[in-house]
């Protein structure tokens, strides 16, 4: 099946640092998602990505939809404490079904 | 944002009991729902996907038997795990698919933590 490699698989940072992660696949995919999962909670919609070469914001979240259609980025400007928390990859099919990727964990020093 | 509700958030039960995990959407109708099953630390393991009035489509290496799904309305969707085992514990996860657009998003539950003792 398809399968979503998601780097990196953990971050710790200091408060107002900025921070970058990626996912890449061998499959294309026509949206691409991004979500925050906090402990004990179902994964909040950050942003989606329908278009190759899409750019989008999202208050001081910024992701991309790579042009090739195999990948994307999210970027997390000025963290803050409350940014803590697990971020996740996902990419749909026309099927809709979401493939996710394994998750990068989050931690941010005050 | 479009809301689900997932209930029960937290459920202890003894091995050999079946458990009844409820989805729904409270502000949209949805033909579509996920069931997921995540492990600490990693990442939401599709089980099965939920249709409205026909039967689930199981992902590969999901007993139906065991993980019985039913989605009688469009606004509801059940899991219930029988027989549970502690091997089944787990945090469980539904998904509903937001209408309308080719490639719709999909707006998640609280998620469900099953503890089999």
């Amino acid at each position: 099946g398809q399968q979503l490699n998601q780097s990196p698989q953990s971050m710790f940072i200091q408060e107002g640092e900025d921070v970058s992660m990626n996912c890449t696949s061998s499959s294309i995919f026509n949206t691409w998602l991004w979500y925050k999962q906090d402990p004990g909670e179902g994964p909040v919609l950050l942003i989606a990505l329908y278009k190759a070469g899409e750019l989008t914001s999202n208050g001081r979240l910024t992701a991309q939809f790579g042009i090739t259609r195999k990948d994307s980025f999210l970027n997390i400007s000025a963290s803050i404490p409350s940014d803590v928390g697990i971020y996740f990859c996902a990419g749909n099919t026309n099927a809709g079904k979401s493939t996710f990727g394994d998750g990068t964990t989050l931690t941010v020093k005050p | 944002g479009a809301v689900v509700s997932q209930h029960p958030s937290r459920v202890i039960c003894k091995s050999g009991t079946s458990v009844k995990i409820e989805c729904r959407s409270l502000d949209f109708q949805a033909t579509t729902m996920f069931w997921y099953r995540q492990f600490p630390k990693q990442s939401l393991m599709l089980m099965a996907t939920s249709n409205e009035g026909s039967k689930a489509t199981y992902e590969q290496g999901v007993e139906k038997d065991k993980f019985l799904i039913n989605h009688a309305s469009l606004t509801l969707s059940t899991l219930t795990v029988t027989s549970a085992h502690p091997e089944d514990s787990s945090f469980y996860i539904c998904s509903a698919q937001y209408p309308g657009q080719v490639d719709e998003k999909l707006f998640f539950g609280s998620g469900t933590q099953l503890s089999v003792l």
